[in-house]
């Protein structure tokens, strides 16, 4: 079973320019989170989706930040204009319940310049 | 507020001898708590985990204490290997918040040949 899948794994970009991250859960999962981990701090929850539906985006940092999943399937993160304190980590995890352990992705390493 | 924090940034050990990782945690309504792995450049990958209701829990080399007397979590590793060196991030799961992970700052643990 392919686990959950990031792309991609590094993004360098301007400050100003735009960056969509692109999470691929396990196959089945409803539950689609994305998480950050700015250098240094912890590791900090973004949202949460079940399907298609946005459950809990209190963790957004700002209205720069927008996430979909149309389908119920993939997970896009796009992050417009970036500015420099948006480097960090994206982690993208997935579970077939809420009750249940989340997977994680290997990350994307977002560099803003 | 909700925070989970670990004590200790950094822990370097000896190949072969146990390693004891520490977290403290403030908010007593969590459901389960949980640990994992993060090597570099991968993704966080669960270990163990230990319902709220539970002193104690064992699994592969790894246990599990969790003191809710004073808040404190934590994770040993018994004959510790060169493989376990990796960073180790203690995080509460809410259920009634859509299981987000609520994580700590994270130990690296070195393990010394």
């Amino acid at each position: 079973e392919a686990g959950v899948t990031q792309f991609p794994s590094h993004s360098v970009i301007e400050k100003g320019q735009t960056v969509t991250l692109r999470c691929d859960p396990i196959s089945g999962h409803d539950n689609l989170y994305w998480y950050r981990r700015v250098m240094g701090k912890e590791i900090k929850f973004l949202l949460h989706f079940v399907k298609e539906s946005k459950q809990d985006e209190s963790g957004m940092p700002n209205n720069r930040f927008l996430a979909e999943r149309t389908g119920g399937t993939y997970s896009t993160l796009k992050v417009q204009p970036a500015e420099l304190e948006d480097s960090g980590v994206y982690f993208c995890a997935s579970s077939q319940y809420v009750r249940e352990t989340q997977y994680f992705g290997p990350g994307t390493r977002l560099l803003v310049l | 507020g909700e925070s989970v924090g670990l004590h200790l940034p950094t822990l370097s050990v000896q190949e072969g001898d146990n390693s004891i990782i520490n977290c403290a945690y403030s908010n007593s309504a969590s459901d389960y708590f949980i640990w994992y792995k993060q090597e570099s450049g991968k993704g966080p990958q669960f270990i163990i985990d230990i319902r709220s209701n539970m002193d104690k829990r064992q699994g592969q080399r790894v246990t599990v204490l969790l003191n809710k007397t004073v808040k404190h979590l934590s994770l040993q590793i018994a004959a510790t290997q060169p493989g376990d060196s990796a960073v180790y991030f203690c995080a509460e799961i809410f259920f009634n918040q859509g299981g987000k992970l609520i994580f700590g700052q994270g130990t690296e643990l070195s393990v010394k040949p």
